[in-house]
This record gives C-alpha cells, structure tokens and sequence, in this order.
C-alpha cells in the first residue's frame, strides 16, 4: 500500500493568495483527518470526515479554511486568502473508522510544509 | 476535553534506558497512544493502551494507569535513531467522537 499521499509537499504563497491541499487516503479507510502542526501548538485537529461526509469541524480556525471529501479517495484542504501565520505543516491521516480500538490508528501522510509570506 | 502534559525535552545517551511520562485529564478515557516523529516526517504509530498494564513490543514499552490519568513511554537499549519527538495522544469518548488528541510532544535527544 501507498500509505496516504499528499501534495504538494511544500509549498511557499503569498499573502492573500489561495492555497490548495490535498490528500489521498489509504484505500479502504473511511474517515479522514486533517491536522495543522506548529511548534507553538503542537498538532490540531483542523477537520475530519467519516464516509465522506464532515463529522466534526470545530477545529477549523475561521472562514478561510474550507475543507471538501468528494469521494472516498480524494480531499482537499483550502485556505482563501492565506496569511503569515497559516505557516505551518498540514498533515492528513486516515484510519478505518471513528470507532474505539487500536484498529483506528492513525495513519499520516508526509506533510504539506506551507510558507506565506 | 483533554488537558494532556508531557515534558518538552528530554536526553539521554545511547545504549541507555529513557521513560518519557505523559499525564493526561479526561472525563470519557478511550484509549491512550503513543507516536514517533523524525524531525520533517510524519508522526508513526508506536502503540495503544486502553486497559491498565504494560504493553512490550521489542525495545518500546507503553505503560498505562487509568486511575492515576497516567501513561509512559520506555525506551530500551537506546540507538541514535531514536532521537524524535514523542507524541501522547488521548481518546475520549464522551460527546459521541473518538477522536484522539495529542499532547505537545517530547522531543528526546540521544547523544554517543
């Protein structure tokens, strides 16, 4: 298997730019996670999915993110306009399900390291 | 939610035994796991405890206690590729989500 895949894995924009991520999950696993990781707050639950569908986006920091699972294989993180402190790395994961048990590790994908100047 | 507590830093020397503890307060406990990450890499699953006791795989062992809201990590026969951050993450159950949430993690140097 793949693992997840994300791309891009750096990415370096303006400020007010838009900025896109993107994920492919593990074939197989259904829910989905995106988390920002930042040396000042560590690594936050931005969003996640379940079967496609957003089940818990209370982690998303304001408007300009947005976040999309078209199909269970595909999603995207969306930032518009970006600003400085959107710098940080944006990680994926996927598991099998919500539910409880080490069957729901968490798997990462490699990062988006995204820069705004 | 979590209140999740691990020291920022840790070293140690190589061939040498560390134990990074992790506190954690939570109301719906589920589950408690510990993940690895290289400097630039994403985080990889180390291991989970939900029942009171040692988990022993290889030279890693995770210890949990749920009544103390106490978890470590032991490190044996340290090599230097052992030096990361290690991350606690703590699921809880209540309001429905099983999301884990994870501590700052500690970032353990391991020197010849």
């Amino acid at each position: 298997d793949a693992g997840v895949i994300q791309s891009p894995r750096h990415e370096v924009t303006e400020m007010g730019q838009e900025v896109t991520l993107r994920c492919k999950p593990i074939s197989g696993h259904n829910s989905l996670f995106w988390y920002r990781q930042t040396m000042m707050r560590g690594l936050e639950l931005l969003i996640y999915f379940n079967n496609n569908v957003p089940i818990d986006d209370s982690g998303m920091p304001e408007d300009r993110f947005s976040a999309k699972m078209p199909n269970a294989s595909f999603s995207t993180l969306k930032i518009q306009p970006s600003e400085p402190r959107d710098s940080a790395v944006y990680f994926c994961a996927s598991t099998h399900g919500p539910s409880g048990g080490a069957t729901d590790t968490q798997y990462f994908g490699p990062g988006t390291r995204l820069t705004v100047l | 939610g979590q209140n999740i507590d691990q020291p920022t830093e840790m070293t140690a020397t190589e061939g040498a035994i560390v134990q990074i503890n992790c506190t954690y307060q939570t109301s719906g406990f589920n589950g408690l796991f510990w993940y690895q990450q290289h400097a630039g890499e994403a985080p990889t699953f180390l291991s989970y405890n939900v029942l009171d006791g040692l988990e022993e795989k290889g030279r890693f062992s995770s210890f949990l206690s749920r009544s103390k809201g106490y978890s470590y990590l032991l490190l044996k026969e340290l090599q230097m590729k052992d030096s990361a951050s290690y991350l606690c993450a703590v699921r809880d159950r209540s309001g429905g989500s099983y999301i884990p949430t994870f501590g700052r993690g500690t970032s353990l140097i391991v020197h010849p």
